[in-house]
């Protein structure tokens, strides 16, 4: 099983900031995939990058593929407080799922 | 999409005894899958739960300690054994629709005093 290190895994930012995850590893991934879960609910798929290079935008948040598809990154521009919540990358195995540690993102108004 | 009920939503037990969790999906599918996530942390696959056949453990988990059952294409059990406080848990099913778009319960937040 490869490993995802997400960084950071915990992050508390003000309303209107700018803020970065990361998720690495040393293998070479067919897609990766970001998930977001909020308090009291399960993961919902946010977005599936596929080639290497490839950048996705999802309203405020921008996701990006290493050119040689071993990390991805997941940008937002001016958080709001519904942005709460549980940040996953994950990679398929056989149709199960293998995630990251995960960051938790606390956007306070 | 898919819509996932899971039962009970929470629970709070006595250590030494059984949890069974139910996941009830709304049309067939094939492969459904369940996790845990411990306080604090990302999901660990227990297992897939395959229906007509035993379930497919992954490394660290047991069938004696999280017995599956897959009576048919739209249901699945978990049973937490024989509880001890680690056992305290958010335990979630899960399934695969599409290409590779897998959908979550919404979870079952386990207590074990």
């Amino acid at each position: 099983t490869q490993l995802l290190e997400q960084s950071p895994q915990f992050l508390s930012i003000q309303e209107g900031e700018n803020l970065t995850v990361y998720c690495n590893s040393s293998s070479v991934f067919s897609s990766l995939q970001w998930y977001r879960q909020e308090p009291g609910e399960g993961p919902v798929l946010l977005v599936t990058v596929v080639t290497g290079g490839e950048v996705k935008k999802l309203k405020r948040l921008t996701f990006q593929f290493g050119d040689a598809r071993k990390d991805s990154s997941l940008h937002i521009t001016a958080a709001q407080p519904g942005d709460t919540g549980l940040y996953l990358c994950a990679y398929n195995q056989g149709g199960k799922l293998i995630f990251g540690q995960g960051t938790e993102l606390s956007v306070k108004p | 999409s898919a819509v996932i009920s899971q039962k009970p939503s929470r629970d709070i037990c006595q250590r030494g005894t059984s949890l069974t969790i139910q996941c009830q999906v709304d049309s067939q599918v094939t492969m459904m899958f369940w996790y845990r996530q411990q306080p604090g942390q990302s999901l660990t696959l227990i297992a897939t739960a395959n229906q007509g056949s035993e379930a497919t453990y992954e490394s660290g988990f047991v069938i004696d300690k999280f017995p599956i059952s897959r009576p048919n294409l739209t249901f699945s059990t978990l049973t937490v054994s024989n509880m001890s406080p680690e056992d305290s848990s958010i335990y979630l099913c899960s399934v695969v629709r599409g290409a590779d778009t897998q959908y979550f319960g919404p979870g079952t937040r386990l207590t074990v005093l």
